[in-house]
């Protein structure tokens, strides 16, 4: 399973975009690239998932160039709910175990 | 709908004290199963995963143990609890086979403090 790096800490505010940035350099060729989103005492939470390009729902924005050796999350219009740990995950998941590693994520702290 | 339970919610338990944490899932056959640990200001830690019945596969040493006595029941075990086994213990499903996108679906969790 691919390391990923990502920020530790961002601090945004109500009504601005936040662009969180992971960089995954060893990500090989089968590895899909997941957002999980946890708050305080719960668990983590689907975001989004992406293998190429750019990938939309209703909650955010996946970006991944070319190279695919990092992805930016985008998060249109944060509000204070949104604060939260963001976790980058890089793995194959073709396989059936389906093992998910997570690093230290990116605590964002949303200001009104 | 799929739901995944796990109890008891919080629980304070003595050094050297058993422990015995249950998870549950309704709404789907043959899932994959698994068990994480968050310490206070981590990240989580996988600890165990299941992809059936008695099959348990350990990701890191330690004096805990796993179990999956049915298709939709996982246990987390362990015969002395350590300080260092305080943490938020979070139990997770999946569906057995990959998709896209692939999710886990996370329990509410369990509060361990081990005093």
């Amino acid at each position: 399973l691919a390391k990923t790096t990502q920020p530790i800490s961002m601090d945004s505010y109500e009504g601005q975009e936040v662009n969180i940035t992971c960089s995954h350099n060893n990500i090989a060729t089968n590895d899909y690239i997941t957002w999980y989103q946890q708050f305080p005492s719960q668990g983590p939470r689907f975001i989004i998932q992406g293998y190429k390009t750019k990938v939309t729902n209703e909650v955010a924005s996946l970006f991944i160039p070319a190279d695919r050796k990092s992805s930016t999350l985008s998060l249109p219009r944060v509000s204070l709910s949104d604060t939260a740990v963001y976790y980058c995950l890089v793995g194959d998941y073709s396989g059936n175990t389906g093992k998910l590693i997570f690093g230290q994520g990116t605590t964002l702290q949303v200001k009104p | 709908s799929q739901t995944i339970h796990q109890w008891p919610a919080t629980l304070v338990q003595p050094v050297g004290s058993p422990l015995s944490l249950e998870c549950t899932v309704e709404g789907t056959s043959n899932p994959n199963l698994y068990w994480y640990r968050q310490a206070a200001g981590r990240g989580l830690q996988l600890l165990f995963y299941s992809v059936g019945i008695g099959q348990i596969s350990s990701e890191v040493p330690q004096n805990l143990s796993a179990s999956r006595p049915q298709d939709r029941q996982f246990i987390l075990s362990s015969k002395k609890l350590l300080l260092s086994d305080s943490g938020f213990y979070l139990c997770a499903w999946s569906a057995p086979l990959a998709g896209e996108p692939y999710e886990q679906y996370f329990g509410p969790g369990t509060r361990l403090t081990v005093t």
